[in-house]
């Protein structure tokens, strides 16, 4: 049973670099989801594709933050110029066509210095 | 605005008794409420789900109740076993493509042996 899996599970960055993560779904599901956790809060949804499409981007993701899903498959997430206010947990989720029910990876952990 | 709330922090019950977990929304748009449950340095994981078509779903130790018109729902573990020591988030969903979870802030629930 492979779940979701994301990498790198922690990344450390200097302020102004850009940093760039990746999600792999569940094979069979063709909606795939980007969030964000900050300490003490619950996720907070970032973006949205079904299948190659991304249909819904949150006001959360502001122009330094962009993100792709070339095939369908895996999910890249690119981060421009972080600022320290980037710092989170950065969680991927898919599903399949009925939507609700979303699996989660484990996370990167995003440190910007 | 805090459209999904979790109030209480954090919750500590004893081995063997029932553990109750309080959610409250304010979207009246929301028809599909979620329970995760996360540990630490891990993802949320799916726990249990209602539609907004029923008032109660039940799933072995774990049943979840839905008050439409108070715009409550609560989680109910019985018994309680100290594996269930995580933070619990409600989530909801009601846009119509049914693409983003709207999470509570979470309640750190302790089982003591």
């Amino acid at each position: 049973d492979t779940g979701v899996s994301q990498n790198p599970r922690h990344k450390i960055t200097k302020r102004g670099q850009n940093v760039t993560f990746r999600c792999d779904p569940i094979s069979e599901h063709n909606r795939l989801y980007w969030y964000r956790q900050t300490l003490g809060q619950g996720p907070e949804f970032l973006t949205y594709f079904q299948n190659e499409a991304q249909l819904e981007k949150s006001r959360l993701l502001s122009d330094r933050f962009s993100a792709e899903r070339p095939k369908g498959s895996f999910s890249t997430l690119e981060i421009q110029r972080t600022e320290q206010g980037d710092s989170a947990m950065y969680l991927c989720a898919s599903s399949t066509a009925s939507p609700y029910e979303q699996y989660f990876g484990p996370g990167t952990r995003l440190t910007v210095t | 605005d805090q459209q999904v709330k979790q109030n209480s922090p954090s919750l500590s019950v004893q081995e063997g008794r029932i553990s109750i977990l309080n959610c409250d929304y304010t979207n009246s748009m929301f028809d599909y409420f979620l329970w995760y449950k996360k540990y630490p340095a891990e993802g949320p994981t799916f726990l249990i789900s209602i539609s907004s078509i029923k008032d109660k779903n039940e799933d072995g130790r774990f049943t979840v109740f839905l008050n439409k018109s108070a715009k409550h729902l609560s989680l109910h573990i019985v018994p309680s076993q100290p594996g269930d020591s995580a933070v619990y988030f409600c989530a909801a969903s009601g846009d119509p493509s049914g693409s983003r979870l709207t999470f509570g802030e979470g309640t750190q629930l302790t089982v003591n042996p």
